[in-house]
């Protein structure tokens, strides 16, 4: 089945740790996003990459890292740094057509103990 | 002012009515439209892309006026099913291809 897998479904950060969530797919779409919804708000775009080895800040990047080293994969690092982490996190993943159109993973939903 | 704007709702209607959903955009540069609907605490699911004809996809049809810079989504005869959350989003254009969604609008139909 093609599609996008975030893991953890659930995730639980302690005070001062830094926490990856997965964001894979098997599309061979180019572009890939990270996206964060908090309640009441539309989904705000962290981070997105175009291509392999390539990535871009999106309108709420503090607080956030990102890596794209294959083409499959997307992780965002949620640092310390972001000092109100507690969201439904949102990977996608998007076409090369007319219009290109985003696909999403399932969503990881991270918890600040 | 958003870049996207939604009546929040809830729309609450009976089964088989019908429910019209408006959002409107700011930038007029924007270049492409969709309307994505997302169940509670699920990912967003895309519903249907909005051309400026207007298209229709069994029980749902958008429409797209770019002067006024506005968007529609009907549900025709609705079902319990359809009860969701609707996200309008607009594509700024350019490379990129960044998306700007709305806030949603909540649907509950009721039986």
């Amino acid at each position: 089945d093609g599609g996008i897998t975030q893991s953890p479904k659930y995730l639980f950060r302690k005070e001062g740790q830094n926490v990856t969530l997965s964001c894979e797919q098997n599309l061979n779409h180019d572009a890939m996003y990270w996206y964060r919804q908090d309640p009441g708000q539309g989904l705000r775009l962290i981070y997105y990459s175009q291509i392999v080895n390539d990535f871009q800040k999106g309108d709420i990047a503090e607080g956030y890292s990102v890596s794209r080293e294959k083409k499959e994969s997307f992780p965002l690092t949620v640092t310390s740094a972001q000092k109100n982490p507690t969201a439904f996190y949102l990977c996608a993943s998007s076409t090369a057509g007319d219009p290109p159109t985003q696909y999403f993973g399932p969503g990881t939903r991270l918890l600040v103990l | 002012r958003k870049e996207v704007e939604q009546d929040p709702g809830p729309f609450n209607v009976p089964e088989g009515a019908t429910v019209a959903f408006n959002c409107t955009y700011s930038n007029s540069a924007s270049q492409s439209f969709f309307w994505y609907r997302q169940d509670c605490r699920k990912e967003p699911k895309l519903l249907m892309s909005v051309y400026s004809s207007g298209n229709e996809d069994g029980r749902f049809t958008a429409q797209l006026n770019r002067a006024s810079q506005y968007i529609s989504l009907l549900i025709r005869d609705s079902k319990l099913s359809d009860s969701a959350t609707y996200l309008c989003v607009v594509n700024k254009g350019g490379a990129t291809n960044k998306l700007i969604f709305g806030t949603g609008t909540l649907l509950a139909v009721q039986p």
